[in-house]
């Protein structure tokens, strides 16, 4: 099992630039979460899914879309990158009971 | 909506002492599960304990215990015999409610000293 995978791990974008980061996990998890983390703010929450189809925002969505086409897959969108999103990104994703992380997706934006 | 307070962003302790790290929530849930995760350097986040709300006994792992008081909302870890390899970032976290939110407080870092 791969558990759960974020592909880029690494990205440098310019300002007004766009990309999309994927999160991708084989354990049939129905809730799945992207965060950012910054220095001294913890995880915070930018968008979360409950299921395929579903989406909903977190404490952090703007300058953010997501998608959940596939039950596996859930998408991280940014339309026009900004230096305030420069950050860590993690996904997660969860069957109910506990989560489980990607690695993480170093993102600068200069 | 729930929150979850880490209230020391840092603490350090010396190798092989105990050490309890705090966290506080809020919620107006009845069924819920609190984890404590650990962040080492490498970035990785990696469960260290989990307690179900609905549990009264307190989880228990190894070295790692925790005290949970469902009436006041708290949820501390304490850590025994301390380990180099403990310090890291640790994260107090919060799943639960209709929606499935999962909630981290901001983190304290420790570090254990030789």
């Amino acid at each position: 099992n791969a558990g759960v995978t974020q592909t880029p791990k690494f990205r440098v974008l310019k300002t007004g630039q766009s990309m999309t980061l994927l999160c991708a996990q084989d354990m049939n998890h129905e809730y799945m979460y992207w965060y950012r983390q910054d220095p001294g703010m913890g995880l915070r929450l930018i968008h979360y899914s409950v299921g395929e189809g579903t989406t909903a925002k977190g404490e952090v969505p703007d300058g953010y879309n997501v998608s959940r086409l596939k039950k596996q897959n859930f998408l991280l969108g940014l339309e026009s990158a900004a230096p305030s999103q420069t950050s860590v990104y993690f996904c997660a994703s969860t069957p109910g009971t506990e989560a489980f992380f990607g690695q993480g997706t170093r993102l600068t934006v200069v | 909506a729930q929150t979850v307070t880490q209230s020391q962003p840092e603490m350090s302790v010396q190798e092989a002492e105990t050490v309890t790290l705090s966290c506080t929530y809020d919620t107006s849930e009845n069924n819920y599960y609190l984890f404590w995760y650990k962040q080492p350097p490498s970035r990785q986040m990696i469960l260290v304990i989990r307690q179900e709300a609905y549990k009264q006994q307190n989880a228990t792992e190894n070295r790692f215990s925790v005290n949970f008081q469902k009436a006041a909302k708290s949820f501390s870890l304490k850590i025994s015999d301390s380990q180099l390899g403990d310090t890291a970032m640790y994260f107090c976290a919060f799943l639960g409610g209709s929606n499935y939110k999962l909630t981290f407080g901001k983190g304290t870092l420790l570090t254990v000293n030789p």
